[in-house]
């Protein structure tokens, strides 16, 4: 059974610094890896997807990378913002039918 | 881009009665769609899986007889939950997409949030 774990659970930085999320799974045949965002009591923001043959994406300030033979994923954030501040999740797809294991979130805080 | 609406954004009910939350693919059709639960503090926990025009697949702890899905349409899946009780209170998000395979997206609903009094 596929597990996600995400480090750490709570991350508070001042604005600007760049910073690393951390995600790794323990089942390694997996179809791809998403980044999330959830604000508080909102729905998923989908911000990157990775392939299971890709080894990174990029968007904007973000970049996640893949490395699927250690089961771990990263997202960085260049330059954060304070509308940064959300809970950010990771998820794995083991089967192509989209049905995700998600980790259990870290909640970055960005102070002005 | 494609929008999955899901209403109502949050519910309170009373204990023993019944909540129907519906989720919408607005602007493409969904042949899957995915229920999800999120206790306070934790992660997303898949419920069960839709398919359109058939049984939906229960994740092995969620009760089916409880958890109602139906699926009748490319556009619309519900989630009833009956005879709610306060442990069922939680945040509820659905997930559709219009496609399988890995190149698939997902697009989720904005959530609702139920307390069950």
């Amino acid at each position: 059974k596929q597990e996600v774990t995400q480090i750490p659970a709570a991350l508070s930085v001042p604005e600007g610094e760049n910073l690393v999320l951390n995600c790794s799974f323990t089942d390694s045949a997996i179809y791809n890896l998403q980044w999330f965002r959830q604000d508080p009591g909102k729905g998923l923001t989908s911000l990157l997807l990775i392939q299971s043959s890709q080894r990174e994406q990029t968007s904007g300030r973000l970049n996640a990378s893949l490395d699927k033979s250690s089961g771990r994923s990263t997202l960085y954030i260049a330059a954060s913002q304070p509308g940064d501040s959300a809970t950010y999740l990771c998820a794995v797809d083991n089967n192509a039918g989209n049905m995700l294991t998600f980790g259990g979130g870290t909640r970055l805080m960005v102070k002005p | 881009g494609a929008v999955v609406s899901q209403h109502p954004s949050w519910v309170i009910c009373k204990s023993g009665t019944s909540v129907k939350i519906e989720c919408r693919s607005l602007d493409f059709q969904a042949t899957t769609m995915f229920w999800y639960r999120q206790f306070p503090k934790q992660s997303l926990m898949l419920m069960a899986t839709s398919n359109e025009g058939s049984k939906a697949t229960y994740e092995q702890g969620v009760e089916k007889d409880k958890f109602l899905i139906n699926h009748a349409s490319l556009t619309l899946s519900t989630l009833t939950v009956t005879s709610a009780h306060p442990e069922d209170s939680s945040f509820y998000i659905c997930s559709a997409t219009d496609q399988q395979g890995i190149y698939s997206p997902l697009h989720f609903g904005n959530g609702t949030r139920l307390t069950v009094t």
